[in-house]
């Protein structure tokens, strides 16, 4: 299977814990995204890199939140000092530069802030 | 500040009808419209529209674009209960971030 790949998929963590979640895109996409959805709610843009640079962030990521991709590969997302309005699915896609409007989204990982 | 709105929130039809989902958009610097299907977990994209009156289709799937009324129809003729999903909009700006609706909740029913 070469699609978006996210690990784990499901992560319990107590609040105040950090946490931090993996990546894998589509080997050929240079473009990788970073959502987060509630229930009831779209995916919300967290935010996004081209290969290893991050180039958009949305305010929504507070500095408790760091994302990289260090080689353009695969992305780490990392939420510090958890609370529970953390708890959500994290959404990651990938996509090639020049067709961002047509991103594969990964299964997503489930986080649940006790 | 960008909004997508999403209308009906949840529908449910019996098999065979047909089913319009509306999506009206407030983007800025507004690039193109996004639907997405989503079952269990990841959306999985549907259709790209950028320019205005031109009709996309996919099989069952229609969807169009009025850029001047800033609203985009999902049309599904004789539905199945394979098209039971959560259908997402979402509007793409220049600077690369999608703002999604928070989806139209479709049931169909034998």
């Amino acid at each position: 299977d070469t699609g978006v790949s996210q690990n784990p998929r499901h992560k319990i963590t107590k609040r105040g814990q950090n946490v931090t979640f993996r990546c894998d895109p589509i080997s050929e996409h240079n473009r990788l995204y970073w959502y987060r959805q509630t229930l009831g709610q779209g995916p919300e843009f967290l935010t996004y890199f081209q290969n290893e640079a991050q180039l958009e962030k949305s305010r929504l990521l507070s500095d408790r939140f760091s994302a990289e991709r260090p080689k353009g590969s695969f992305s780490t997302l990392e939420i510090q000092r958890t609370e529970q309005g953390d708890s959500a699915m994290y959404l990651c896609a990938s996509s090639f530069m020049e067709e961002t409007g047509t991103q594969y989204f990964g299964p997503g990982t489930r986080l649940l802030v006790l | 500040e960008d909004k997508v709105v999403q209308s009906p929130l949840s529908l449910v039809v019996h098999e065979g009808d047909t089913v319009t989902l509306n999506c009206s958009y407030e983007v800025t610097n507004f690039r193109s419209l996004l639907w997405y299907k989503q079952e269990k977990k990841a959306p999985t994209f549907l259709f790209m529209l950028t320019s205005s009156g031109i009709e996309k289709k996919s099989g069952r799937l229609s969807s169009i674009l009025d850029k001047k009324e800033l609203f985009s129809i999902l049309n599904i003729t004789a539905t199945q209960t394979g098209d039971s999903a959560i259908y997402l909009c979402a509007g793409l700006g220049n600077n690369n971030d999608m703002r999604f609706g928070a989806g139209t909740r479709l049931t169909v029913k034998p």
